[in-house]
C-alpha cells in the first residue's frame, strides 16, 4: 500500500482531457511537500512531468498541467493521443518516513 | 548533457552478493543528492534511499535499511547500490536518479539496470 494514492488506471478518447489524482496526508503532501510528477513509457525509464506543483521542464508540453490543493494533488492531460499512454506517478516527501515517496502509479490507456 | 548511466543487467543466484553502479556526466557529481528506486516486476517505484556524494551523507527507507547499501566514489563520479546477499525477491530494475536543488524532484534517472536472482 503506497504511502500517496493514486487511480490504478484513467482512460479517455483522443482530444479529451483526463486527470489523475494523488492523495496524501499531514505528514507530506498536507504538510506543504511539494508533488512531482513523472512519465513512465513502457520499457523506459521514468522522465520528470512536473515539479513543484505546477512547473513544467524545458520541452514538456502544454498539454500536462498539475495543481495542489490541501492533502492532494492532480496531473490534467489535454488533448489526449496515443503518445501519452504510459504510466504516470506521484511523489513528495514524508516527514514520518524521513524520504520521499511515490503513488502506486496511474496507468493511462488512450481509446 | 546531464547523464547517469547505470552498469548492465545481471544474473546471480540466491546468497550471492552484487553491486551495481551508476556514472554521472555533465555536472558536479559531488554537490547533488543521488537517489535510489527500485521496480519490481510489472510494480510501481519504491524509493530506496539517497546519498550526497560531497560527504557520503545517506538517508534509507524504513523498508531498504539494512537490506541494501548505497555508497559512492565522487573521485569517479559514480554511484553503488549493493546488497551482500540476494534474495529472489530482490529481481527488479533498479534505477539511479538525481535530485534537483532547491525542488527535490529526480531528474535524470539512469536507464535502469535490471537484477534477476534465481536459483
Amino acid at each position: 500500500q503506497s504511502v500517496l494514492t493514486q487511480p490504478p488506471s484513467v482512460s479517455g478518447a483522443p482530444g479529451q482531457r483526463v486527470t489523475i489524482s494523488c492523495t496524501g496526508s499531514s505528514s507530506n503532501i498536507g504538510a506543504g511537500y511539494d508533488v512531482h510528477w513523472y512519465q513512465q513509457l513502457p520499457g523506459t525509464a521514468p522522465k520528470l512531468l512536473i515539479y513543484a506543483n505546477t512547473i513544467r521542464p524545458s520541452g514538456v508540453p502544454d498539454r500536462f498541467s498539475g495543481s495542489k490543493s490541501g492533502t492532494s494533488a492532480s496531473l490534467a492531460i489535454t488533448g489526449l493521443q496515443a503518445e501519452v499512454e504510459a504510466d504516470y506517478y506521484c511523489q513528495s516527501y514524508d516527514s514520518s518516513l524521513g524520504g520521499s515517496v511515490f503513488g502506486g502509479g496511474t496507468k493511462l490507456t488512450v481509446l | 548533457e546531464v547523464q547517469l548511466v547505470q552498469s548492465g543487467a545481471e544474473v546471480k543466484k540466491p546468497g550471492e552478493s552484487l553491486r551495481i553502479s551508476c556514472k554521472g556526466s555533465g555536472y558536479s557529481f559531488s554537490t547533488y543528492w543521488i537517489a535510489w528506486v527500485r521496480q519490481m516486476p510489472g510494480k510501481g517505484l519504491e524509493w530506496m534511499g539517497i546519498m550526497y556524494p560531497g560527504d557520503s551523507d545517506t538517508r534509507y527507507s524504513p523498508s531498504f535499511q539494512g537490506q541494501v547499501t548505497i555508497s559512492a566514489d565522487k573521485s569517479i563520479s559514480t554511484a553503488y547500490l549493493q546488497w551482500s546477499s540476494l534474495r529472489a525477491s530482490d529481481t527488479a530494475v533498479y534505477y539511479c536518479a538525481r535530485r534537483g536543488d532547491g525542488y527535490h524532484a529526480f531528474d535524470p534517472w539512469g536507464q535502469g539496470t535490471l537484477v534477476t536472482v534465481s536459483s
